[in-house]
């Protein structure tokens, strides 16, 4: 059965850091393009980034150079690395898999929240 | 970048059939897909490549994409349709898209 679940979120400053996981189960996070989705509290989906099976990486405009994903291969585990935090990036984040490349979400984990805050 | 637009809210009758719209550049030419997202909860994947049901989706959930528009059509409403209907598309501009998003209410 295929699993993602997500940690790391917490209430932070502004101006701070955070590390998201997901870990994955039922399938292997590095044969499958993964994804960060976030949906700030009453709004809709925003797509933020994504790795490619071939370890290519992208970023929504609104997070690039300020995030960073990536993947453990032996923990079958993705990854969210965020930096800069800013209030607008207070949002449930779900992580997502996007069967090798076929452009849509088939399986998503329960999110975990992040809120930043003074 | 490219954008997709949705209407906010739509109502349907307890057994009627809600029509879901997707507005989007030429959005005939590429692949819709839709998902339903309950308060409080993940969203699930209900209509993939325009018109296909994964597998445990009703039959009452249909989809259709053409020229600038793509639908999402509920036949048969049920109160457990009641819930917010994403679309989506991968642009080679800005990867994953989602469409604003409309809330489905089930009178």
């Amino acid at each position: 059965e295929v699993q993602l679940v997500e940690s790391g979120g917490r209430l932070v400053q502004p101006g701070g850091s955070l590390r998201l996981s997901c870990a994955a189960s039922g399938f292997t996070v590095s044969s499958n393009y993964m994804s960060w989705v976030r949906q700030a509290p009453g709004k809709g989906l925003e797509w933020v980034s994504v790795v490619y099976s071939g370890g290519s990486t992208y970023y929504a405009d609104s997070v690039k150079g300020r995030f960073t994903i990536s993947r453990d291969n032996s923990k079958n585990t993705l990854y969210l690395q965020m930096n800069s935090l800013r209030g607008e990036d207070t949002a449930m984040y779900y992580c997502a898999r996007d069967l090798y490349g076929s452009s849509w979400f088939a399986y998503w984990g329960q999110g975990t929240l992040v809120t930043v805050s003074s | 970048s490219y954008e997709l637009t949705q209407p906010l809210s739509v109502s349907v009758a307890l057994g009627q059939t809600a029509t879901i719209t997707c507005g989007g550049n030429n959005i005939g030419y590429k692949s819709v897909h839709w998902y339903q997202q309950k308060p409080g909860q993940a969203p699930v994947l209900v209509i993939y490549r325009d018109s296909n049901r994964p597998s445990g989706i009703p039959e009452r959930f249909s989809g259709s994409n053409s020229g600038n528009t793509a639908t999402l059509t509920i036949s048969r409403a049920q109160a457990g349709d009641e819930a917010d209907y994403y679309c989506q598309v991968w642009d080679s501009s800005t990867s994953y898209v989602f469409g604003t998003g409309t809330q489905v209410t089930v009178l």
